[in-house]
């Protein structure tokens, strides 16, 4: 079955170190992958997407993301937090001709001075 | 570019009641719609997908004649919740794509829905 697994349930990082939140699929193909984010009462804003080609991935608000086919992972990193960045992380996969987005179970980020 | 609205953003309503949630795609013509529910702390949930023009597909488990799903235009989907109740409280956020292969899907900024 197609899953994305999102290990990391609550992690909590300093104002200004750096950032990886993890997120593996298992799919048949390769996957169409994104990273949503999710503030506290709010809908998810996009923060990237791979569809193919590069595989390290510039989204928006810094964050990147790279895609590495040998170990079925998209990792989502940021080189410097701050703390705005605190919420919730949603990493999401949607096969090759299938309208439905898999989501994992989301990382909740929370960011200490 | 790329923007969905929701309305309302908040509703409380009575038991037995129905509350309609609109949800748009502004800025582009979204053929395919999505409903989802979130409880607290969890992940989204599938309700339903629609596609303009004709019936929604729903997901297993999710009561059709509970949860009206129409997608009449190319940029508006509304959810009806018909005969409420205390346990349809939830967080119910919707999304659109332009139904592409691969498209991607944006979000609404969700609507809060407390049954009395």
């Amino acid at each position: 079955a197609q899953s994305v697994t999102q290990p990391d349930i609550h992690i909590t990082v300093s104002e200004g170190a750096s950032l990886e939140l993890r997120c593996n699929y298992s799919y048949g193909a390769t996957p169409y992958l994104f990273w949503y984010v999710q503030s506290p009462g709010q809908g998810l804003q996009l923060l990237l997407k791979y569809f193919s080609g590069d595989t390290l991935v510039q989204g928006i608000k810094g964050f990147e993301a790279e895609f590495k086919r040998s170990q079925s992972s998209y990792n989502l990193r940021k080189p410097s937090v701050h703390w705005s960045d605190a919420a919730e992380y949603f990493c999401a996969a949607k096969g090759f001709g299938n309208e439905k987005l898999t989501f994992g179970t989301g990382t909740r980020l929370t960011i200490i001075p | 570019g790329a923007v969905v609205s929701q309305h309302p953003s908040r509703v409380i309503c009575k038991s037995g009641t129905s509350v309609k949630i609109e949800c748009r795609s502004l800025d582009f013509q979204a053929t395919t719609m999505f409903w989802y529910r979130q409880f607290p702390k969890q992940s989204l949930m599938l309700m339903a997908t629609s596609n303009e023009g004709s019936k929604a597909t729903y997901e297993q488990g999710v009561e059709k004649d509970k949860f009206l799903i129409n997608h009449a235009s190319l940029t508006l989907s509304t959810l009806t919740v018909t005969s409420a109740h205390p346990e349809d409280s939830s967080f119910y956020i919707c999304s659109a794509s332009s139904g592409a292969v691969g498209e991607t899907q944006y979000f609404g900024p969700g609507t809060r829905l407390l049954v009395l």
